[in-house]
């Protein structure tokens, strides 16, 4: 069966510091991956997917992950951390019904 | 474009009480979706429906029933509420031919069980 793992439910960085949000998955096919991000009292939005096109993945608002199927990993980056990227993250994958996974999220905060 | 929509945004019943949660999407998406999501524990999925007509079970079933009206709406209603119950509800969508399984997701209902 297919899940991910989100290794940190909170991760709290300076304004203009690095960001990593890591995720692990299982799955017994090649996965589909999402990174979703969840800002205050609103819906979750697509921040990018990983559909096996290429194993380094542009989103929106600067973010970015890369899939290593070695390491089973797809992790979340942004260089420079804006005060408006405080939010929930959540990385999902595509099990084989087609529906999503969720893990349990990890909430960034950002320290001026 | 509205994308999807869920009525209530709030609620508040008491144990025992019914209430239904009405989610329409505008994007003529085939699947549709409830999930929960609780402090901790991210989102899990209460039942979906792949198409028009069809109707299944997801992750965490029961105290649950839902209605894919027509191809627009998907209400999940609760017969009898429990402070279990107590929880952020999100219905979602998604087309399904050639798509990659991105998922569109309203606003959220917020319901409290005193």
């Amino acid at each position: 069966a297919q899940s991910v793992t989100q290794l940190g439910s909170h991760v709290s960085v300076s304004e203009g510091a690095l960001v990593l949000l890591r995720c692990n998955y299982s799955s017994s096919v090649p996965p589909y991956l999402f990174w979703y991000v969840q800002y205050p009292n609103q819906g979750l939005q697509l921040l990018l997917k990983y559909t096996s096109a290429a194993t380094l993945v542009k989103g929106i608002n600067g973010f970015e992950a890369e899939f290593k199927k070695s390491e089973t990993s797809f992790h979340l980056t942004k260089p420079s951390a804006h005060m408006s990227d405080a939010a929930e993250y959540f990385c999902a994958v595509r099990d084989n019904t087609d529906k999503l996974i969720f893990g349990t999220g990890t909430r960034l905060q950002v320290f001026p | 474009n509205a994308g999807v929509t869920q009525t209530p945004k709030f609620q508040v019943l008491k144990t025992g009480q019914s209430m239904t949660l009405q989610c329409a999407q505008d994007m003529n998406h085939n699947s549709m979706y409830w999930y929960r999501q609780d402090p901790g524990m991210g989102l899990r999925l209460i039942y979906y429906s792949a198409s028009e007509g069809t109707t299944d079970k997801g992750e965490v079933p029961n105290g649950y029933n839902v209605s894919r009206l027509n191809k627009r709406e998907f209400s999940l209603r609760l017969e009898s509420a429990a402070p279990s119950q107590t929880s952020v509800y999100f219905c979602a969508s998604r087309e399904v031919t050639g798509n990659t399984g991105e998922l569109f997701f309203g606003e959220g209902s917020r319901l409290t069980v005193l």
